[in-house]
């Protein structure tokens, strides 16, 4: 069984920073690129980026370029999403979510998500 | 950016009835090498986390009850639900994989007529 577990969420300033955690276990970490999506309050969900399986490469969404960075552990099976500069319309749920593989190669497609961990920016 | 569109924004459906819905996207989203379209259904119920239901345009998810159909190409793309369950009430999302960013579209709010 798979389980991805945030953390890290909360109550944050405008302009300050926060990093958020994802716990996996139940499948090897090491081979899945991981995925961060948001949800604001009552809206659809946004990618936010992706960390390719041995950490080597990195993509980001528009909104967070420059300000967010994605990092993970292969040898703690975790997750990380550096938020900086945080603004009032980052407020939303942050889902990590597992990248999906087949037999013969790995796509951005999500295909195991998490419960999320509520990030609210607000002075 | 790939922009993805879905219509309608929202939809009622009698139990039992078909429910359709579309997705467009801003570009070509065909492999054409390898013959895959690149995108994928998600369903989100309430106070859930998203759940994939179906990717290259028409391969369900495991597990996936065969109600659920997604089909088109290149740009064009739907999800069906062949006899609507009340089950099936949820927000539903396309997403492209073909490139980066990765995004979704809007979503479409299925509800009970």
């Amino acid at each position: 069984q798979v389980y991805l577990v945030e953390s890290g969420g909360g109550v944050v300033q405008p302009g300050r920073s926060l990093r958020l955690a994802c716990a996996a276990s139940g499948f090897t970490f090491s081979s899945y690129g991981m995925h961060w999506v948001r949800q604001a309050p009552g809206k659809g969900l946004e990618w936010v980026g992706v960390i390719w399986y041995d950490g080597s490469n990195k993509y980001y969404g528009d909104a967070v370029k420059g300000r967010f960075t994605i990092s993970r552990d292969n040898s703690k099976n975790t997750l990380h999403l550096q938020m900086n500069s945080l603004r009032v319309e980052d407020t939303a749920v942050y889902y990590c979510a597992r990248g999906f593989c087949d037999s013969i190669n790995c796509h951005n497609l999500l295909d195991q998500w998490g419960q999320g961990t509520l990030v609210t920016v607000s002075s | 950016d790939i922009v993805m569109t879905q219509s309608p924004d929202s939809l009622a459906v009698s139990l039992g009835e078909r429910a359709t819905i579309n997705c467009k996207s801003s570009q070509n989203i065909l492999y054409s090498s390898i013959n895959k379209n690149y995108i994928a259904w998600y369903q989100q119920k309430p106070g859930q986390s998203p759940k994939l239901l179906i990717y290259w345009a028409s391969t369900r998810e495991s597990g996936v009850p065969d109600r659920f159909s997604g089909s088109g190409s290149g740009t064009d793309f739907t999800l069906t639900i062949s006899s609507l369950q009340a089950a099936d009430v949820a927000v539903y999302y396309c997403q492209q994989y073909y490139s980066s960013p990765y995004t979704f579209g809007q979503g479409t709010k299925l509800e009970i007529k």
